[in-house]
């Protein structure tokens, strides 16, 4: 089946910084790839989407590449905001045809006044 | 904007009990999801549900747990006996029917602590 591999957290940046939070996967053939946010206390959000190669998804000012050469698929924002505070995760169908997700283990940012 | 709903928001369980986890999905969406989040880890699949019967489900999905669409608008997921490793934050989610494309809009989740 495929698999995700997000970086490590948390990630603590002043407002206004630049964020990167890599995502690389394991799958087979090219299945749509997703961001999740997840805000406290609230559930999961789908923030952007890819459903093809060289795709980008971008929402709300974060954006991320679907790169099949090197099998990622990173967040990337110019210039995050407190509000941006959450745990963040990558996500992509569990195996080819079939609908369920499989999540990486989520990165959570905090982003400093 | 159409939302994903569950109820309760927060259950508190004596180990062995059954419990009942309540979902809404969005009314035109024709897959419905479970998918739990023990404290600090992944977010983990359960079961999908489509067309009133389970079309895939987890390792996990064993004879304890099990789902039911009562009505033309509940999702249940029901423990029938539940451990103390059940405790777990429980999303639900539903998708649209169009061929392919598989976009899950999730509910706020209901937090099951087990005692």
């Amino acid at each position: 089946g495929n698999s995700v591999t997000q970086m490590e957290g948390p990630v603590t940046l002043s407002e206004e910084a630049f964020l990167t939070i890599n995502c690389t996967y394991t799958a087979t053939g090219y299945p749509s790839l997703f961001w999740y946010v997840q805000y406290p206390g609230e559930g999961l959000q789908l923030l952007l989407k890819a459903t093809k190669a060289d795709d980008k998804g971008s929402n709300k000012g974060f954006e991320a590449t679907y790169r099949k050469e090197t099998t990622s698929f990173h967040l990337e924002k110019g210039s995050v905001q407190v509000s941006d505070s959450a745990v963040y995760f990558c996500a992509l169908p569990l195996d080819t045809g079939r609908r369920a997700l499989t999540f990486g283990s989520g990165t959570r940012l905090q982003v400093q006044p | 904007e159409p939302e994903v709903t569950q109820t309760p928001s927060h259950q508190v369980t004596q180990m062995g009990q059954e419990v009942i986890l309540r979902c809404v999905p969005i009314s035109n969406h024709l897959y419905f999801y479970w998918y739990r989040q023990i404290l600090g880890q992944k977010v983990e699949f359960l079961v999908s549900f489509y067309n009133n019967e389970i079309s895939e489900k987890s390792e996990i999905f064993d004879d304890q747990f099990s789902v039911e669409r009562p009505d033309g608008s509940n999702f249940t997921l029901k423990i029938r006996s539940t451990k103390l490793e059940d405790s777990a934050m429980y999303f639900c989610a539903s998708s649209p029917g169009t061929r392919g494309y598989n976009e899950q809009f999730f509910g706020p989740g209901t937090r099951l602590t087990v005692l």
